[in-house]
C-alpha cells in the first residue's frame, strides 16, 4: 500500500493559518493527493486534491512539493468548525483510498 | 441532493448472528464504496462497485463479509457469524465515475456483544 505519514495532532489558534504536513515518499507519478477531513461523529468530507501544481478552493489550499514526496494543506484562517481529523490520502489503482491515521486538529478560541 | 444515507445508524448484535447494512448513494453516482473504521484509525477500504459490478473485493476482511449492489443503486454489506472484532463503524461512499470526490454517508455503528 502507498503510505502517507502525518503528525498525530496539531493545535492552532482561532483565525490563524494552519499548515498540516503530509509525507508520501512512495508516491508514483500518477497518484493524486487527496485531503479529507472527518468531524466528530460524521463521515469524512472532501477538502481538496491535486497532482503536481498547487491548488486552491473555497475551503483550503494544497501545496505540493516539487518532488511530490510531501504536501501541505493550508487552512488560511482556522475556525472552531475546522476542528477535525485531517487525512492525507493517495488514490490507488482501483479507486482505493488509503487513509492512514490522520492529524487531529484542535482549534483554540 | 439528499446525500448518501445509511441504515441502520446503530446496530447491536450478539456474537454469531448475521447482520446486513444498507447504503443508498447519491442518485446519479455510479460508484459505491464500503469502508470500515475502528476507533482511532482512519477508514479502511473494503470494496467498491461500478454500477452493479463489484470491481474490487480483495480487501474484504474475510469470507464472512460480502457486499451486493444488484441493480446498481443501493448496496448491502452483510457480515455473517459476527465476532467481537467486527465492532466498528461501517462507512459507505459514492462518486461519479472518474470523479475525484467521494461523498460519505454517516456510517453504521456495529457493536457485537
Amino acid at each position: 500500500d502507498a503510505k502517507t505519514t502525518q503528525p498525530n495532532s496539531m493545535e492552532s489558534n482561532e483565525e490563524e493559518p494552519v499548515h498540516l504536513p503530509c509525507n508520501h515518499s512512495t508516491i508514483s507519478g500518477t497518484d493524486y493527493i487527496h485531503w479529507y477531513r472527518q468531524l466528530p461523529s460524521q463521515g469524512p468530507e472532501y477538502v481538496i486534491h491535486g497532482l503536481t501544481s498547487n491548488v486552491n478552493n473555497r475551503m483550503a489550499s494544497l501545496a505540493i512539493a516539487e518532488d511530490r514526496k510531501s504536501s501541505t494543506l493550508i487552512l488560511h484562517r482556522a475556525t472552531l468548525r475546522d476542528a477535525a481529523v485531517y487525512y492525507c490520502i493517495l488514490l490507488l489503482t482501483g479507486n482505493q483510498f488509503y487513509f492512514g491515521t490522520g492529524t487531529s486538529l484542535t482549534v483554540i478560541p | 441532493d439528499t446525500g448518501v444515507s445509511q441504515n441502520p445508524r446503530h446496530k447491536i448484535t450478539k456474537r454469531g448472528q448475521n447482520v446486513t447494512f444498507r447504503c443508498d448513494p447519491i442518485s446519479e453516482h455510479n460508484r459505491l464504496y464500503w469502508y470500515r473504521q475502528t476507533l482511532g484509525q482512519g477508514p479502511e477500504f473494503l470494496t467498491y462497485f461500478q454500477n452493479e459490478a463489484q470491481l474490487e473485493k480483495s480487501r474484504l476482511l474475510s469470507d464472512r463479509f460480502s457486499a451486493e449492489r444488484p441493480k446498481g443503486s443501493f448496496s448491502t454489506l452483510e457480515i455473517q457469524r459476527t465476532e467481537q472484532g467486527d465492532s466498528a463503524m461501517y462507512l459507505c461512499a459514492s462518486s461519479l465515475e472518474g470523479g475525484r470526490e467521494q461523498y460519505f454517508g454517516p456510517g453504521t455503528r456495529l457493536t457485537v456483544t
